[in-house]
């Protein structure tokens, strides 16, 4: 089973600043990872899907990179409703799909 | 467009079944095939993807619940279905159903609100 590791577990940000979040594989998932977005009471939200591509409507400042063993989402610039917990997840090796543990990003 | 929703008991006791529906609805016809995934959250944590049945094809499960688990599916009714036996208190989660991108299997891209399910 692969092992997702996502870093930092919490990340204190203020409106406007750029973010990068991380995800590291146990082994080579090659481009097939996936970034969800979750806010409270919600399903996850499908962001990024082969590492770098934007799902449908998912606004320009999400950017995903990676490949191998080694990921990031970078919100160019934080607004409001981005306030949530953000996942990866590799779809390379299965069953089973993986995912990390999570991190989230709170109002500073 | 498509749209999923659970549906089942929210509350199941230790060593009992547990049996849900996802229901699609919306969407046209759509060529090429998709992968239908029962995934699960227990509160307060992460996510687990419990299984996948396709369009055609096998069927594929979580190696850690294999032995507890079977997803089916009516594709004629638009339905697939989760049964997870044997149930203990660590099965208490949210319980969501999700569709695959078309080509990128593994990417659920459309998901059902969820579903409670406590186990007690």
């Amino acid at each position: 089973e692969v092992v997702m590791t996502q870093s930092p577990v919490t990340l204190s940000v203020s409106p406007g600043e750029r973010v990068t979040l991380s995800c590291r594989a146990s082994q080579s998932v090659n481009i097939n990872l996936a970034w969800y977005q979750q806010k409270p009471g919600q399903p996850p939200r499908l962001l990024i899907y082969a590492a770098s591509t934007r799902a449908t409507g998912v606004p320009a400042r999400f950017s995903g990179s990676g490949s191998g063993t080694d990921f990031t989402l970078t919100i160019s610039s934080l607004q409001s409703e981005d306030f949530a917990i953000y996942y990866c997840q590799q779809y390379n090796n299965w069953p089973p799909y993986t995912f990390g543990q999570g991190t989230k990003l709170d109002i500073k | 467009q498509v749209q999923l929703l659970e549906s089942g008991p929210g509350l199941v006791r230790p060593s009992e079944t547990l049996s849900l529906t996802c229901t699609v609805s919306g969407g046209s016809n759509t060529s090429g095939i998709f992968y239908w995934s029962w995934l699960r959250q227990p509160p307060g944590k992460g996510l687990e993807w419990i299984g996948d049945v396709p369009d055609s094809g096998n069927t594929y499960y979580n190696p850690s619940l294999k032995s507890r688990v079977a997803i089916s599916q009516d594709r004629s009714k638009k339905r697939f279905f989760l049964t997870l036996n044997s149930v203990t208190t660590a099965d208490t989660a949210v319980y969501f159903c999700a569709r695959s991108k078309q080509w990128d299997y593994g990417a659920f891209e459309i998901w059902g609100l969820g579903t409670l399910v406590t186990v007690s």
